[in-house]
């Protein structure tokens, strides 16, 4: 069964840089069926695609994140990971990392990490 | 920019059937996911592309489109089916992903 765990700092100060990994287990990235994708939540908010990755290194971002945001992804760890520069209050949120399904007219996400707790504050 | 709309709150009583809706001009073109969120919990995938049920979804919970609209409907709906319920698409971009706003779910 594929299991997705998120890792990181829990704080990060405004105008530095959140940085997040999730570790993938039960299977292996380097699918050529999916890609893999970071999403976040703020407090009592709905939900916001960060971005996807795919295991050839092929990445598309949430244009709102104005080019602050990197994926990354090391096959070799079956890992990827998040960058998210000068971060500011608005970005404390859950961040989930998911292994993403894609056909030529949807996206879908499962399954989801149980999120992380990223606070913004100095 | 793309957007998709659901109603903040619907609610079902005990048995029932609910018809929770998601509407977006992307819609036309693209189908929806459902997702389901309990407290405290990460989401869970309900339907995908449509109306796919993975594997561990009870066949009450389907997925349907129209136009510029996609509904989730349960039929029969039951207690632990209180949740929020939240949308996501494609947007016009064919790259890009969107959610809707969230529906929460109440079952009376």
């Amino acid at each position: 069964q594929l299991q997705l765990q998120e890792s990181g700092p829990g704080l990060v100060k405004p105008s530095e840089t959140l940085s997040l990994t999730c570790s993938v287990s039960g299977g292996s990235i380097s699918s050529r069926h999916h890609y893999w994708g970071w999403i976040r939540q703020p407090p009592g908010k709905g939900l916001e695609w960060i971005g996807s990755i795919f295991y050839t290194g092929s990445t598309y971002y949430n244009p709102s994140l104005k080019g602050r945001v990197a994926i990354s992804i090391d096959t070799s760890k079956n890992q990827f990971s998040l960058t998210l520069r000068s971060v500011t209050a608005a970005d404390t949120a859950v961040y989930y990392c998911v292994r993403v399904g894609r056909s030529g007219t949807s996206d879908w996400f499962d399954p989801w990490g149980q999120g992380i707790l990223v606070t913004v504050s100095s | 920019s793309s957007e998709l709309t659901q109603d903040p709150a619907v609610s079902v009583a005990l048995g029932q059937t609910v018809r929770i809706t998601c509407q977006g001009d992307t819609l036309r073109t693209y189908y929806a996911s459902w997702y389901q969120q309990k407290p405290g919990q990460a989401p869970i995938l309900v339907i995908y592309d449509k109306n796919s049920r993975p594997s561990g979804i009870p066949d009450r919970f389907s997925g349907a489109s129209s136009g510029n609209t996609a509904s989730l409907t349960i039929t029969g709906a039951q207690a632990e089916d209180e949740a929020d319920y939240y949308c996501n698409s494609r947007d016009s971009s064919d790259s890009h992903v969107i959610f809707g706003g969230g529906t929460k779910l109440t079952v009376l």
